[in-house]
């Protein structure tokens, strides 16, 4: 079992809709969660940043965190075109280490 | 202001040389890596350096050769390219980690 599972996609929803992104994960030692945004030939951009079980939001943004199941989620609101990029989580174990463990990333397109 | 840039951008090259590819972070981070994204966009850690000491290394050929001058600036130089080298190489800091907008190597 890979230590990191993510939903390869893709994904294709209509603007305006709601997108839920998730990730399940086996190592219990993970503590810190990160979603990063890919555009097409370019590096991948912090999103959201999280280390607690529960949400944190940020503009039209909500990550998850079910430290309990393993599982963590991004959530996009009134999606715009603009948001058609892959979606990658990443996970770190903590306790000075910040090597980043990541999943495959969800291909999502947003259809005008 | 570029927080984590690279350089060169694009790099085409022949197999068996030799190339080197630089890395610069202005965010005054501790902690660099490199990371190699293949054709089905998976991002697997090469090296990680803390303050110019090399502290992750996996599994990769030994013709990849990480360099810390200072804690800003993480090289890779590669040697012997093969065709299985091309990829896109990711050079990031943190924490959390910034990337940089990658180099597209490709050997041929």
């Amino acid at each position: 079992q890979k230590e990191v599972e993510q939903d390869p996609g893709p994904l294709s929803v209509p603007e305006g809709a709601i997108v839920s992104l998730n990730c399940t994960y086996s190592n219990s030692a993970f503590q810190y969660f990160m979603w990063y945004r890919q555009y097409s030939r370019k590096g991948p951009e912090l999103l959201m940043y999280t280390y607690s079980s529960g949400n944190k939001e940020d503009g039209r943004f909500t990550a998850q965190v079910d430290k309990s199941s393993k599982y963590i989620s991004l959530f996009i609101r009134d999606s715009q075109p603009s948001d058609s990029a892959t979606y990658l989580c990443a996970m770190v174990s903590g306790a000075g280490s910040y090597q980043l463990t990541f999943g495959k990333g969800t291909k999502l397109s947003v259809i005008p | 202001d570029t927080a984590v840039s690279q350089t060169p951008k694009y790099l085409v090259t022949q197999m068996g040389n030799d190339k080197s590819i630089k890395c610069e972070q202005n965010l005054g981070h501790d902690t660099m890596y490199w990371y190699k994204q293949d054709s089905k966009k998976f991002l697997k850690i090469m090296f990680s350096y803390n303050n110019k000491e090399l502290i992750i290394n996996e599994t990769v050929p030994n013709r990849f050769s990480p360099k810390s001058p200072d804690k800003a600036h993480l090289n890779l130089h590669i040697n012997s390219l093969e065709l299985g080298d091309s990829a896109v190489y990711f050079c990031a800091s943190s924490p959390p980690a910034f990337f940089g907008q990658g180099t597209r190597l490709t050997v041929v």
